[in-house]
């Protein structure tokens, strides 16, 4: 079983749409959870970190869910601008982030 | 200010050639790392280096190597390229260097090997 692991898309919605996304994360140990945007042809870039109670930046919503061992980020009325790759990154308190593939977002009018 | 740059921005070169990508920080961050970024876009790090040391080596070959002349820099030098080392790229930083840290990553740096 990989480490961590995304649906890689790509999830096709309309603009104002809401859409969500699963991280599976194989490592009962991990800290540390973040989500990171990445758009074509560019670096990766933080989105948010998702804490253990859920936490909530404008449109984005990023949840933990430690029994089953994901976390989930919700996007709730879908611009354009969001069409990106978001990576599922997860720490076990070492010196090594674990990325996932990406999951592929395309917001279409 | 470009907080984490890389050079060159595109490489283009031929099998068995020797290369270096430069990377710089200006976050006072004590940690870099070297990321490579395969054409399915999945991200693995290669590299870390915290004060001039390397924390982890991942297993890539020892055809590439981290080179570190002062905390602001981590460049790497690849011998022998092969078609394999094709990838983007990409240098990152991040503040102290546990995976709890935000990662701040560089442009990128696009490799094709001929």
């Amino acid at each position: 079983r990989k480490e961590v692991e995304q649906d890689p898309g790509p999830f096709n919605v309309p603009e104002g749409a809401t859409v969500a996304f699963n991280c599976t994360y194989s490592n009962s140990a991990s800290q540390s959870f973040f989500w990171y945007r990445q758009d074509c042809r560019k670096e990766p870039k933080l989105l948010m970190s998702v804490y253990s109670s859920g936490n909530e930046d404008g449109r984005f919503t990023a949840q933990l869910n430690r029994a089953s061992q994901y976390i989930s980020l919700l996007i709730r009325d879908s611009k354009l601008s969001d069409s990106a790759t978001y990576l599922c990154v997860v720490g076990g308190g070492s010196y090594i982030p674990t990325f996932g593939r990406g999951t592929s977002l395309i917001v279409h009018p | 200010d470009t907080a984490v740059s890389q050079t060159p921005k595109y490489l283009v070169t031929q099998m068995g050639n020797d290369k270096s990508i430069k990377c710089e920080q200006n976050l006072g961050h004590d940690t870099m790392y070297w990321y490579k970024q395969d054409s399915k876009k999945f991200l693995k790090i290669m590299f870390s280096y915290n004060n001039k040391e390397l924390i982890i080596n991942e297993t890539v070959p020892n055809r590439f190597s981290p080179k570190s002349p002062d905390k602001a820099h981590l460049n790497l030098h690849i011998n022998s390229l092969e078609l394999g080392d094709s990838a983007v790229y990409f240098c990152a930083s991040s503040q102290e260097g546990l995976d709890t840290d935000t990662q701040y990553f560089g442009p990128g740096t696009r490799l094709t090997v001929l």
